[in-house]
């Protein structure tokens, strides 16, 4: 079954200080992974796509498909990355995307 | 095209009343995604269209709930006799899909339902 799971609701993190969003998931396939993220009063949206192997706004994404993984990481954070970050998946398959619970990332100043 | 476009954005019913909503995609997209979401959680897959065809609904959906895309191009998520528990956000998301490869996907605004 496709599963994806993100262990942290809450994530705190000081301006400055680097972050990593967790994400790992389930699927018995080659799946496509991306970042989502929502920020206060805006739609849902594409931050990255693993297949596109870029850095959007400082962030990055790398699947590993050992440990099943496809952490979210940023160097250095800034007060503007305050969100909520959703991992989610595709199937190679069927094609569906299915979303982990979310993780809200807080910037201290 | 101003992106997906959800209607109402707010919807408040009493509870075994009969509700409809629209999502308008973006006019290119083939695929077409409902979701739910509640508070805290992430995105719930509800059901799913290519085209007109409807590819699989989620399992986890009651017989309440049914969805339509008549001509491939805007959607209408109706969910019959209404329960406290069908509050929730109800989003919806269309991409341009290509079978076995995945696209982003675009979000609409979502249709705030809540059940009294």
């Amino acid at each position: 079954a496709q599963r994806v799971t993100q262990p942290e609701k809450l994530l705190s993190v000081f301006k400055g200080a680097p972050v990593e969003l967790k994400c790992n998931y389930s699927y018995s396939g080659s799946p496509e992974l991306f970042w989502y993220v929502q920020y206060s009063r805006q739609r849902l949206q594409l931050l990255l796509r693993h297949i596109s192997r870029e850095s959007i706004k400082g962030f990055t994404a790398d699947l590993n498909k050992g440990e099943t993984s496809f952490h979210l990481k940023k160097p250095f954070a800034q007060e503007e990355d305050s969100a909520m970050y959703y991992c989610a998946l595709s199937g190679s398959r069927d094609d569906k995307i299915i979303f982990g619970k979310g993780t809200r990332l807080h910037i201290l100043p | 095209d101003t992106g997906v476009s959800q209607d109402p954005r707010h919807k408040i019913t009493k509870r075994g009343q009969n509700v409809t909503f629209r999502c308008d995609p973006i006019s290119e997209h083939n695929r077409l995604y409902w979701y739910r979401q509640t508070l805290g959680q992430g995105p719930e897959f509800l059901t799913y269209f290519q085209n007109e065809a409807q590819l699989e609904k989620s399992r986890l959906l009651s017989d309440r709930f049914s969805a339509e895309r008549p001509k491939g191009s805007f959607s209408t998520l109706e969910i019959q006799r209404t329960e406290q528990g069908d509050s929730a956000m109800y989003l919806c998301a269309s991409s341009l899909g290509v079978q076995g490869a995945g696209t982003e996907a675009f979000f609409g605004q979502g249709t705030r339902l809540t059940v009294v």
